[in-house]
């Protein structure tokens, strides 16, 4: 009965390939989230959806694309990774609505390595 | 652009001592959470702020807003080994959970 699940947990592939992250969550939530964790720990928001729609899309390269097939689900898709992807990336979810409690739940990661 | 800075990033303490982390942020927010992180696991929230002067408590830990300042603590009372970890701030100054975390700041508990 895990909240926010993601799969794969680990992910090693080379440069130039492309690769999917599945993220779905069963807590009924309207709003998910992915986020990149660099080597130093370091935190930043990538996307953001409300229910399917695409709410925050930071300064990400277009070789990354989010995207929802219903509001339980936030899949990511990288094309032609570069050694510089490397990074763990978390999914989370939040209960969402304006002016709403964002409180995030994060998923257990995904750790992508490329070589 | 919203900038969020912990102090201190590396905090190594005696357990039973007292101390606290700092959350200081660039731009006016009345959103602040407050996360836990393990070597190689998730974050966990601890606590959630949303207004001035909000103050919550769990445990050994104790974290409060003061929106005007731009600061946010987190307070360690009597710490103990199963404290240790990275904690992390995070401001949201969206309506839709745009957060802004910290930098992080790892806790070493040591007896």
């Amino acid at each position: 009965d895990t909240a926010v699940s993601q799969t794969p947990k680990y992910l090693v592939t080379q440069m130039g390939n492309d690769k999917s992250i599945k993220c779905e969550q069963n807590l009924g939530h309207d709003t998910m989230y992915w986020y990149k964790q660099d080597s130093k720990k370091f935190l930043k928001i990538m996307f953001s959806y409300n229910n399917k729609e695409l709410i925050i899309n930071e300064t990400v390269p277009n070789r990354f694309s989010p995207k929802s097939p219903d509001k339980a689900h936030l899949n990511l898709h990288i094309n032609s990774l570069e050694l510089g992807d490397s990074a763990v990336y978390f999914c989370a979810s939040s209960p969402g609505g304006p002016g709403e409690n964002y409180e995030q739940y994060f998923g257990p990661g995904t750790r992508l390595t490329v070589t | 652009e919203l900038k969020v800075e912990q102090n201190p990033l590396f905090l190594s303490m005696q357990e039973g001592k007292n101390y606290t982390i700092y959350c200081n942020y660039s731009t006016t927010s009345d959103r602040l959470y407050w996360y836990r992180q393990d070597p190689g696991k998730s974050l966990e929230s601890l606590f959630v702020l949303l207004s001035n002067g909000a103050v919550k408590q769990e445990g050994r830990l104790m974290a409060s807003l003061d929106t005007k300042a731009r600061l946010s603590t987190l307070h360690i009372t009597a710490a103990v080994h199963d404290l240790s970890a990275t904690y992390f701030c995070a401001v949201d100054r969206t309506s839709y959970g745009k957060l802004t975390f910290g930098q992080g700041t790892i806790l070493t508990v040591h007896p």
